[in-house]
């Protein structure tokens, strides 16, 4: 099993460009969540969901927006990338809330 | 990656040492607790879990206690190995959102 996988592992945007980040997971999982990293804070919440067809805000979803239309893919988009949004994404998924959660290895985005 | 650890809190120990890693939480109503460790450039990685009814739960090397009067965590790795050295989160929640903790930074010296 390949577990959580992210793409791309890097990427450069300028200001105003959109892109997508692709998160899958092969574990069946019906919970899936979206993080930010930034140095010295803890993990933010971005968007999460509960299922396939789903979606749910989380601490800080402004700027982003997710699509779940495949169980086993979770996709967050940024359709105007700005120089906050230069951080380090995390994918994650769980078999049901309140258990561990498994990450995906990162995408680091820089914004210009 | 290395920039995680920037400004987190540092406890630096020697090998072979037992570490104590310490959360405080927020959320009195939390019936979850989670650890996870960090290696540089990677994504965090499952430790050990406990829940609300509990006080104390052992695993490989580790230990998480929960005293949920100071709603305190803390996570005990016995002696200590180069390989432990890592950025670690504690997560507590209710329902389906965690919150994580800054984290600490664990330094093993050999």
């Amino acid at each position: 099993n390949a577990g959580v996988t992210q793409t791309p592992k890097f990427r450069v945007l300028k200001t105003g460009q959109s892109m997508t980040l692709l998160c899958a997971q092969d574990m069946n999982h019906e919970y899936m969540y979206w993080y930010r990293q930034d140095p010295g804070m803890g993990l933010r919440l971005i968007h999460y969901s509960v299922g396939e067809g789903t979606t749910a805000k989380g601490e800080v979803p402004d700027g982003y927006n997710v699509s779940r239309l495949k169980k086993q893919n979770f996709l967050l988009g940024l359709e105007s990338a700005a120089p906050s949004q230069t951080s380090v994404y995390f994918c994650a998924s769980s078999y049901n809330w309140g258990n561990e959660q498994f990450f995906g290895p990162g995408t680091r985005l820089t914004v210009l | 990656g290395e920039s995680v650890g920037l400004h987190l809190p540092t406890l630096s120990v020697q090998e072979g040492d037992n570490s104590i890693i310490n959360c405080a939480y927020s959320n009195s109503a939390s019936d979850y607790f989670i650890w996870y460790k960090q290696e540089s450039g990677k994504g965090p990685q499952f430790i050990i879990d406990i829940r609300s009814n509990m006080d104390k739960r052992q695993g490989q090397r580790v230990t998480v206690l929960l005293n949920k009067t100071v709603k305190h965590l803390s996570l005990q790795i016995a002696a200590t190995q180069p390989g432990d050295s890592a950025v670690y989160f504690c997560a507590w929640g209710v329902g389906y959102i965690p919150t994580f903790g800054r984290g600490t930074s664990l330094i093993v010296h050999p």
